[in-house]
């Protein structure tokens, strides 16, 4: 199984911070990998696949980077909304498996 | 829109069993692979298990044997039938969609989630 690692697990940060994740996984997944943010009690929404590509609706801010094991997910400018667990999670291969999370707090 | 919403879960017993659905909106659903994820309280999200669109089905090793996949493409239903469920079970349980770029499907939409209890 490929092991997907997430630092760090949680962060804090004021609003109109720049906010890096990075995600490792154990062997290499091309670009198959997906960042996604969950807030409790909602659906987890999909911000970014195949690495870098925005999904549909995610503002801009948002931005992927990486490709074979080293990937970053960065918030240029974070805002009150964006307050949430952020995973990434990889689809080169079953079992798809997730990275552990980061919660970003406010500071 | 695409919504999916999800619905079956309850409080069973070990050993027990249960039928999950999920009822998808807004797209063709018979064009998409489904996906089902589970997050156990306070814990990570776990892939469960995925249907293609022809009806081919991938399980997690922990559900091999005890859980089934299936899709009504006429209702635009996904189900996930439990059985010999375990306290690890114990999750809510997500529906997402699947949708393909570069030969590979990605997780595009998520369902709220539904609640699976299994405890004496």
């Amino acid at each position: 199984d490929i092991q997907m690692t997430q630092s760090p697990s949680s962060l804090s940060a004021s609003v109109g911070d720049r906010v890096t994740i990075t995600c490792r996984a154990s062997q290499g997944i091309t670009n198959y990998l997906l960042w996604f943010q969950q807030k409790p009690g909602k659906a987890p929404k999909s911000l970014i696949y195949s690495a870098s590509s925005l999904q549909s609706g995610v503002p801009s801010r948002f931005s992927g980077s990486g490709s074979g094991t080293y990937f970053t997910l960065t918030i240029s400018s974070l805002q009150p909304e964006d307050f949430a667990t952020y995973y990434c999670q990889q689809y080169e291969s079953y079992p798809l498996t997730f990275g552990g999370g980061t919660k970003v707090e406010i500071e | 829109e695409v919504q999916l919403l999800e619905s079956g879960g309850d409080l069973v017993q070990p050993g027990g069993s249960l039928r999950l659905s999920c009822a998808a909106s807004g797209f063709t659903f018979s064009n998409h692979a489904m996906t089902w994820v589970r997050q156990a309280p306070g814990k990570g999200l776990e892939w469960v298990s995925t249907i293609g669109t022809s009806d081919d089905t991938y399980y997690t090793e922990s559900v091999k044997g005890r859980f089934s996949m299936s899709r009504d493409n006429s209702k635009s239903t996904l189900y996930l039938q439990l059985n010999g469920l375990r306290a690890e079970d114990t999750a809510v349980y997500f529906c997402a969609r699947s949708s393909v770029v570069d030969g590979r499907g990605y997780l595009d939409y998520w369902g709220q989630g539904t609640l699976v209890t299994v405890s004496s």
